[in-house]
């Protein structure tokens, strides 16, 4: 079956623009994830919706980013103002319910130029 | 969270056993150790969890010592796509069970 699909998988963009990522997870899955990997670096925490409510934002790194899901199913992350900072692999991931397994994505690759 | 520590890499002959340790000794008694591996460039994939019994699937078995301080994963034969980065993670079922990943175990199977 259908995994977790990203696009695009790739991203370039020059200093100052702003970017949409974006994030289809697993269909039914109630619980989705954001987060950020360095170069090098384990996944750090972004961002979690359970269904359309964004329970928890503690871990987006500033008010340039912004993450939604509007109809609890497809999410997008923004990202304003993009800075050279912000270039990382965008993880997504989607868990059928609370607390259980997590399904990733392939991951979007920012480059910031 | 609870916080993990691992070996920054280990090496594995192919077709031996894997044993990958990892230390969890502020765990409490709620907290979920999960194992996932993130092979290069591909997102991190589940591996297998436990709350303090072992645990086996078809990809790997879970030991958890009985204090729960420290567990290991076993691959018990592994292969050269086994090459990844291991993580070990502690999980509470708030907040929907989000991961805080570490650095994790950088594991080269070699032929």
């Amino acid at each position: 079956g259908a995994g977790v699909s990203q696009s695009p998988r790739y991203k370039v963009a020059k200093r100052g623009q702003d970017v949409a990522l974006r994030c289809d997870p697993i269909s039914g899955h109630v619980s989705l994830f954001w987060y950020q990997q360095a170069l090098g670096q384990g996944p750090e925490f972004l961002t979690y919706f359970q269904n359309e409510a964004q329970l928890d934002k503690s871990g987006l790194p500033s008010d340039r980013f912004f993450a939604e899901r509007p109809e609890g199913s497809v999410s997008t992350l923004k990202i304003q103002r993009t800075q050279q900072e912000d270039s990382a692999v965008y993880l997504c991931a989607s868990s059928p319910r609370t607390g259980w397994k997590k399904f990733f994505g392939p991951g979007t690759r920012l480059t910031v130029l | 969270d609870a916080k993990t520590t691992q070996p920054p890499s280990m090496d594995c002959a192919e077709g031996r056993a894997a044993n990958l340790p990892c230390n969890h000794s502020t765990i409490s008694g709620n907290e979920y150790v999960y194992w996932y591996r993130q092979i290069h460039s591909q997102g991190p994939q589940y591996i297998i969890h436990g709350l303090k019994n072992n645990e086996t699937n078809e990809m790997a078995s879970l030991i958890i010592t009985e204090d729960r301080k420290s567990s290991t994963l076993i691959l018990p034969h592994a292969t050269l796509r086994d090459t990844a980065v291991y993580y070990c993670i502690v999980v509470i079922y708030n907040q929907g069970g989000k991961l805080i990943f570490g650095q994790g175990t950088e594991l080269s199977v070699k032929p």
